[in-house]
């Protein structure tokens, strides 16, 4: 069973920084790998979608990477602003099982002080 | 394109009431997927369902929950005699094809909907 965790589960920085946050997961079978970004009381906006033979992608400051041998990915802001503060959620899509499902770690909550 | 569309955005329900949560996928999308996200926890699948058909209901609690997608209209996840627990958001995503034809796309997931159940 895919098991996915996401580490820090809170990170507060200032802004400008540079910053990563991290992504496990236990089956490396994966089709893909989603990073989403939720805002309070609102829905899923997907930042970046990595595929299982795909290292990395980029959009804008963001860079998500991909180790799908060693099960893990990051995601790393650049530059980051108050706008940033969210939760990030990290979702693989497993080749195993029902490849239907997404499975999400809890998500790491962002602040960005100004 | 309006992306996809849930409603309503929130609902308030008194213990032993009815629950329906509207999803309208994406313009040409004909798969849907329903989530949860409790309080303090991560998203968890409930049920994949292309039109007039279930195809996956393996995370769907085994009483009260059911959902639909008709050929014509919204997907409707129904929740029966609601209880304290099932409050939580509910989020629906869609996609234009079978998960397992093609690996390499991504979800687009509505704002979702939050039951309270008082």
């Amino acid at each position: 069973k895919q098991e996915v965790t996401q580490i820090p589960a809170a990170l507060s920085v200032p802004e400008g920084e540079n910053l990563v946050l991290n992504c496990s997961f236990t089956d490396s079978a994966i089709y893909n790998l989603q990073w989403f970004r939720q805002d309070p009381g609102k829905g899923l906006t997907s930042l970046l979608l990595i595929q299982s033979s795909q290292r990395e992608q980029t959009s804008g400051r963001l860079n998500a990477s991909l180790d799908k041998s060693s099960g893990r990915s990051t995601l790393y802001i650049a530059a980051s602003q108050p706008g940033d503060s969210a939760t990030y959620l990290c979702a693989v899509r497993t080749e195993s099982g029902s490849a239907r499902q997404l499975t999400f770690g809890s998500g790491t909550q962002l602040t960005v002080l100004p | 394109n309006a992306g996809v569309m849930q409603n309503p955005r929130h609902l308030v329900r008194r213990r032993g009431q009815e629950a329906r949560l509207r999803c309208s996928p994406m313009k040409g999308h004909s798969h849907v997927y329903w989530y949860r996200q409790l309080p303090e926890e991560g998203l968890k699948f409930m049920v994949y369902l292309q039109k007039e058909n279930i195809i996956d209901e393996s995370g769907m609690p085994k009483e009260r929950f059911s959902a639909e997608f008709p050929k014509e209209g919204p997907s409707i996840l129904r929740i029966q005699q609601v209880v304290r627990g099932d409050s939580a958001a509910y989020f629906c995503a869609s996609s234009p094809i079978a998960p397992q034809g093609l690996a390499n796309y991504g979800y687009t997931f509505g704002s979702g909907t939050r039951l309270t159940v008082v």
